[in-house]
């Protein structure tokens, strides 16, 4: 059963560089069929796709943060990982890393699904 | 990007009474091919999202079958038939059809 979990640190400063890892078992990363993504969800709030990334190192970005993310792939240890720089308290949010399904047709492309989720990690930026 | 807009945002349900949750978007979900990617997920209190349906109507391995989806266009319906305690949390849709992938309010169903 492929399961997804989330590891870094839950507090960081203002200004400084979010990091985090998301570790994949029960399957592999070099998966042709999928991407891997990221999502948040601010205390109370709703949920925001931040980006996704293929095994070959192929990314999506929303573009309300692309000048801020970068997410990479290390396929060696079935891991992806996501870096947000220059983060402030609105950045504060539980961080979910999810399998997500991505359809491409020539000219378009759609999001499917995002499953499975894992467990999420609370961010916390302050000083 | 796509607004999705859900209704209501609390759904206080009976147990047993079916409950009904709109969302819907700012531009039509519809492909030229026809395919529509609309999604509802689930999220119990203190748990991570769990995909409930994709596609409008194809409900993931191991939903109950008093779930289910549907709608067309901008206008999308998830239906309980009879809902069950364990039905608790906050529902959300998510359309991928336009790029970037968007996600409703979420609904919180609760039991009265």
């Amino acid at each position: 059963q492929l399961q997804l979990q989330e590891s870094g640190p839950g507090l960081v400063k203002p200004s400084e560089t979010l990091s985090l890892t998301c570790t994949v078992s029960g399957g592999s990363i070099n998966s042709t069929s999928y991407y891997w993504g990221w999502i948040r969800q601010p205390p109370g709030k709703g949920l925001e796709w931040i980006g996704s990334i293929y095994y070959s190192g192929s990314t999506y970005y929303n573009p309300s943060l692309k000048s801020r993310v970068t997410i990479s792939v290390d396929t060696s240890k079935d891991q992806f990982s996501l870096k947000l720089s220059s983060v402030t308290a609105a950045d504060t949010a539980v961080y979910y890393c999810a399998r997500h399904s991505i359809v491409l047709v020539p000219a378009a492309i759609f999001s499917n699904w995002f499953a499975p989720w894992g467990q999420g990690t609370l961010v916390t930026v302050s000083a | 990007d796509v607004v999705m807009t859900q209704s209501p945002l609390s759904l206080p349900v009976t147990l047993g009474q079916p409950a009904s949750i709109s969302c819907r978007s700012s531009q039509s979900l519809v492909y030229s091919d026809g395919s529509t990617y609309l999604n509802w997920f689930y999220q119990r209190p203190g748990q991570s999202p769990r995909r409930l349906i994709y596609q409008v109507s194809n409900r993931d391995s191991g939903v109950p079958d008093r779930f289910s989806g549907g709608g067309s266009g901008s206008d999308f319906t998830l239906k309980i038939s009879r809902v069950e305690a364990e039905d608790v949390g906050v529902y959300y849709c998510m359309q991928g059809t336009h790029w970037p992938p968007t996600f409703g309010q979420g609904t919180k169903v609760e039991i009265k």
